[in-house]
């Protein structure tokens, strides 16, 4: 019974490049949330995906940054160009639409 | 605008005590509130919630109480353990809308031997 599933754990990039995210929800899970953790603070919401929608992106930058979650495979947090304050913890959390969301571990990006 | 946030960043307690953590929120709309547990290095982890419904909630060794007059919440761990050490987030949720969590900065639990 695999909870939430994210890699890499840890991702260096240097800026310039591209950092791409991977989150795997719960089974039975179609419902996806990205957030972003600074550290020494908690953790914002950046976006929220059911299956091949995006339902609110409010929390995402409008540039650079972009979220997918096909019908197949997992759901993807792409940053394109990637400057030294993307640097973070990156979270996914899955759940089944009934409030309760359950977090992966994290992708820890640092930009060089 | 949405917000929450705590009153105090750091809780220093003795191993066996209860601890008490607060959390101020200011979204009136907020009709679901739900504590987390961040251990270094991990992904925030689920310990209890509560709905606007409802003061007070019960699980093993942890309660919560919800205020809404105040727009408080509180956490309390009773005997607490040092594996209890941790950062702790309260977060609201407007029910009905993109679900999104909202979280507050966080209070460091650190339970002393």
């Amino acid at each position: 019974n695999a909870g939430v599933m994210q890699n890499p754990r840890h991702l260096v990039r240097r800026r310039g490049q591209e950092a791409r995210l991977r989150c795997s929800p719960m089974k039975g899970h179609s419902h996806v949330y990205w957030y972003r953790q600074l550290p020494e603070e908690g953790l914002k919401f950046m976006v929220y995906l059911q299956k091949e929608n995006i339902i609110d992106e409010s929390g995402m930058p409008k540039e650079r940054f972009s979220a997918e979650f096909p019908k197949e495979g997992p759901s993807i947090l792409r940053i394109q160009q990637v400057v030294r304050g993307d640097s973070a913890a990156y979270f996914c959390a899955s759940s089944h639409g009934l409030n309760e969301q359950f977090f992966g571990p994290g992708t820890r990006l640092t930009v060089l | 605008g949405e917000s929450v946030g705590l009153h105090l960043p750091t809780l220093s307690v003795q191993e066996g005590d209860n601890s008490i953590i607060n959390c101020a929120y200011s979204n009136s709309a907020s009709d679901y509130f739900i504590w987390y547990k961040q251990e270094s290095g991990k992904g925030p982890q689920f310990i209890i919630d509560i709905r606007s419904n409802m003061d007070k909630r019960q699980g093993q060794r942890v309660t919560v109480l919800l205020n809404k007059t105040v727009k408080h919440l509180s956490l309390q761990i009773a005997a607490t353990q040092p594996g209890d050490s941790a950062v702790y987030f309260c977060a609201e949720i407007v029910t009905g809308g993109s679900e999104k969590l909202v979280f507050g900065k966080g209070t460091k639990l650190t339970v002393n031997p």
